[in-house]
């Protein structure tokens, strides 16, 4: 069965103080990993895909890695507007096989 | 920049009521999805649907749940008799993978069901 475990499940953290989200998987084949960011209320809101090992993408102050165990989401001098909880996802091969999602990490960030 | 919405954005029903969750995906997409979030919660697969059928479902997914796609931009939910634990953020999302490399499915804001 495939799962994800994101850790940890809240963060707090100063304004610009760097630190970094661990999402673990473990699925049968991995067509794509992908971050969302929801904000109270509000639906998932799409961040980035990776697709293979060592796969790293950028925007603003975010930045997603992949390993083939595991994905990182690293926030440099984040601000306040940067809270949010953030949810890992992974996808099968196959189609449009359905998103299995993390738990998310609820982070805070104090001005 | 198109997106996926929901309506209505908050439903109050009463146990044993039929509700219908209505969404208009992102016009060019070809997948279609619905999940849901109970409170607290991951966000949870219930169904699939492509080509006019369901492609896959889960097991929350049972007979009181069904979808349509009533005509060429609505995608529906339809709650036979909603029960206690239907309660839950319910997200609609579609993808269109045939495009291109990226994958990934865009969510609409959500329907919060409360049954009573």
């Amino acid at each position: 069965e495939d799962q994800v475990t994101q850790s940890p499940e809240a963060l707090r953290l100063q304004e610009g103080e760097s630190s970094s989200l661990n999402c673990s998987y473990t699925v049968s084949g991995l067509r794509g990993l992908f971050w969302y960011r929801q904000d109270p209320g509000k639906g998932p809101e799409f961040l980035f895909t990776l697709y293979s090992a060592g796969e790293e993408k950028e925007k603003e102050r975010l930045k997603a890695t992949l390993t083939k165990k595991e994905s990182f989401l690293h926030i440099t001098a984040p601000k306040p507007e940067d809270s949010a909880t953030y949810l890992c996802a992974v996808q099968a091969p196959s189609g449009n096989t359905p998103l299995v999602f993390g738990k998310g990490t609820r982070l805070s960030v104090i001005a | 920049e198109p997106e996926v919405t929901q309506t209505p954005s908050h439903q109050v029903t009463q146990m044993g009521q039929e509700v219908i969750l209505r969404c208009v995906p992102i016009s060019n997409h070809l997948y279609f999805y619905w999940y849901r979030q109970i409170l607290g919660q991951k966000v949870e697969f219930l169904v699939s649907f492509y080509n006019n059928e369901i492609s896959e479902k889960s097991e929350i997914f049972d007979d009181q749940f069904s979808v349509e796609r009533p005509d060429g931009s609505n995608f529906t939910l339809k709650i036979r008799s909603t029960k206690l634990e239907d309660s839950a953020m319910y997200f609609c999302a579609s993808s269109d993978p045939e495009q291109g490399i990226d994958t990934e499915a865009f969510f609409g804001q959500g329907t919060r069901l409360t049954v009573v």
